[in-house]
């Protein structure tokens, strides 16, 4: 692979059930973050790591958890989705989480909650 | 509060030279960027601007004054494929980058 996967790349879920996103990067990158895409919003973090082994809070990470084992994968997981987590998801990974480093973008995610 | 402004949508023609402003108050500055969006893509990188003045590079030109607060993106030569949205994101304090709600430009011949 190259650059960065996400999966899957949609899904159809049931209120209530547990759902992770898969996010793999082969760049080496140190940063990875997630965020969703609203119709007529801008692109919100939801949560993102800095380091393998460590994570952060973004602007709306309520009903959302990540982990970061290593350096090329970093799932999120809606422990009980609930129709308001409807949205794209982009996971997106850069050099480092400083300066003017691009950030790389995966395919995203289209989840659409019942 | 942090906020990014820029325009919902825009229309020029091909060949023509276009302006996507975007306006912010954030807590803190540590660059603004610029993305690009076709309809249902990722969005990729166009450009960076940490210091006042013009980046340049091919058709895109970026511009910041730090002071007011203010970026433009400069599209020129426009071709059917600029048909996209433009992402205007500026790194806070903590080095987030808070994202404007994106600019849709439609090309028409």
């Amino acid at each position: 692979i190259a650059g960065i996967t996400q999966a899957p790349t949609s899904q159809i879920l049931a209120a209530g059930r547990r759902m992770t996103l898969r996010c793999t990067q082969d760049m080496r990158h140190n940063a990875m973050y997630w965020y969703r895409q609203d119709l007529g919003l801008g692109l919100r973090l939801i949560h993102y790591s800095n380091t393998a082994g460590t994570t952060g809070k973004g602007e709306v990470p309520d009903g959302y958890s990540v982990s970061r084992a290593n350096t090329d994968d970093f799932p999120l997981t809606l422990a009980s989705a609930v129709p308001s987590q409807t949205s794209v998801y982009f996971c997106a990974s850069s050099d480092s989480g400083l300066g003017g480093d691009e950030q790389f973008f995966g395919p995203g995610t289209r989840l659409t909650v019942l | 509060g942090q906020n990014i402004d820029q325009p919902t949508e825009m229309t020029a023609t091909e060949g023509a030279i276009v302006q996507i402003n975007c306006t912010y108050q954030t807590s803190g500055f540590n660059g603004l960027f610029w993305y690009q969006q076709h309809a249902g893509e990722a969005p990729t990188f166009l450009s960076y601007n940490v210091l006042d003045g013009l980046e340049e590079k091919g058709r895109f030109s970026s511009f910041l004054s730090r002071s007011k607060g203010y970026s433009y993106l400069l599209l020129k030569e426009l071709q059917m494929k600029d048909s996209a949205s433009y992402l205007c994101a500026v790194a806070d304090s903590n080095y987030q980058l808070i994202w404007g709600a994106g600019t849709k430009l439609i090309i028409k011949p």
